[in-house]
């Protein structure tokens, strides 16, 4: 089993349509998640950043953690085209080898004019 | 703020030759920068954690003497690959930490090895 989930899509929507984007995990000693957005050859830009369960929220983007689940979510409000890449989510947590980030497979999301 | 920079963007070498990547941080000081390699529709894989003034920790499988780390300051780290070959043909991003938890990634060099 991986650490981190992710579905790799590819999603199609609707301009204006709200997106959700999810992961899962299984170590229970991730602390910290981020969603990336990542354009085609462009290296990923970090779009959210949360350390505790519940919402964040910011502009048109709300990041959602549940840790007792371990699940999270990104939501995407009235989608546009420009939104259009790939997504990754990410966990990290110290251990004994240090500190460590694991990434989801990403999930390619294209919205339609 | 938190800006990385990588040089160059994308580079064609024959195979056998040698290839420098540098990754910079340009507002920040970063003592850990982070090397992955990235294949077409798939996610990143990290090869190596990069420590200002120590030895690079390499991922398992990863060659240590075919991916040369150095981190020579606070805000450069340069990736070289030796002898290249065609199948080391890749995406590469390199990702500084500057305060906290989070990663800010480079915009990527595409290496093409002919």
């Amino acid at each position: 089993q991986k650490e981190v989930e992710q579905d790799p899509g590819p999603l199609s929507v609707p301009e204006g349509a709200i997106v959700s984007l999810n992961c899962t995990y299984s170590n229970s000693a991730f602390q910290y998640f981020m969603w990336y957005r990542q354009y085609s050859r462009k290296g990923p830009e970090l779009l959210m950043y949360t350390y505790s369960s519940g919402n964040k929220e910011d502009g048109r983007f709300t990041a959602q953690v549940d840790k007792s689940s371990k699940y999270i979510s990104l939501f995407i409000r009235d989608s546009q085209p420009s939104d259009s890449a790939t997504y990754l989510c990410a966990m990290s947590a110290w251990n004994t080898g240090g500190f460590k980030t694991i990434f989801g497979a990403g999930t390619r999301l294209f919205v339609k004019a | 703020g938190a800006v990385v920079s990588q040089h160059p963007s994308w580079v064609i070498c024959k195979s056998g030759t040698s290839v420098k990547i540098e990754c910079r941080s340009l507002d920040f000081q970063a003592t850990t920068m982070f090397w992955y390699r990235q294949f077409p529709k798939q996610s990143l894989m990290l090869m190596a954690t990069s420590n200002e003034g120590s030895k690079a920790t390499y991922e398992q499988g990863v060659e240590k003497d075919k991916f040369l780390i150095n981190h020579a300051s606070l805000t450069l780290s340069t990736l070289t690959v030796t002898s290249a070959h065609p199948e080391d043909s890749s995406f590469y991003i390199c990702s500084a930490r500057p305060w906290g938890n989070e990663q800010y990634f480079g915009p990527g060099t595409r290496l093409t090895v002919t």
